[in-house]
């Protein structure tokens, strides 16, 4: 595709329910990046993805936060049983390698209630 | 724990004016850097990156890097209301395939 896609780009969810984020990249990246950024915070790191590697997982918050990467493409991030600290945009980018830019999604606005 | 540091402002110059931006980090084995615009509720959009010290300049926009002091700044010359946004600091160490970001910095051009 042109850009990085994600959806949906809000969300809105009961404390305690299960939701998932979605990422399509940019076609032919090889790597994936999943960040998210609470209200005027800077990006944090939660996971990333190069080809068919093991992904490092080292920025997730809590067992409640997976992700998994098919086919090596698309992307979805899971969080679990959803608390209202886990509010926030979560934005994934993705780059052609490992060494070069990344391109960034619109981002999903996650909203626990 | 690797670090990179922003003001977080904001920094507020004239139209027309050169807007001074700095980053530091903290790892010296860092390599790749990155300066990304924010506009408010909107993602990330990468403006320029660096590797090698010294400058690089795309348009109006110049990246300066000093491996040696640790830093890397962002220079925007003719400054435009349209350039207010947050700029982020991205850093990325030789070793680790994963960018680390700072806080960013909010800036104003006023007309």
């Amino acid at each position: 595709g042109a850009g990085v896609s994600q959806s949906p780009s809000n969300k809105v969810t009961e404390k305690g329910k299960d939701v998932e984020l979605r990422c399509d990249p940019i076609s032919g990246h090889t790597a994936l990046y999943w960040y998210r950024q609470s209200l005027g915070q800077g990006l944090e790191f939660l996971i990333y993805f190069q080809g068919n590697s093991a992904p490092d997982k080292s920025g997730l918050p809590s067992d409640r936060f997976s992700a998994e990467r098919t086919g090596g493409s698309v992307s979805t991030l899971t969080i679990q049983r959803t608390q209202q600290e886990d509010s926030a945009v979560y934005l994934c980018a993705s780059r052609r390698d490992r060494n070069t830019e990344a391109f960034f999604g619109q981002g999903t606005r996650l909203t626990v209630v | 724990q690797k670090e990179v540091e922003q003001n977080s402002g904001p920094l507020s110059v004239p139209e027309g004016a050169i807007a001074s931006l700095n980053c530091t980090y903290s790892d010296r084995g860092s390599q790749s850097f990155f300066w990304y615009r924010q506009y408010s509720g909107k993602s990330p959009e990468l403006i320029m990156f660096i590797y090698s010290n010294g400058d690089k300049e795309d348009g109006r926009f110049t990246a300066q890097l000093n491996k040696a002091s640790q830093y890397v700044s962002l220079l925007i010359r003719d400054s435009q209301p349209s350039d207010s946004a947050t700029y982020l600091c991205a850093v990325q160490s030789g070793g680790s395939y994963i960018p680390t970001f700072g806080r960013g910095t909010s800036l104003i051009v006023h007309p």
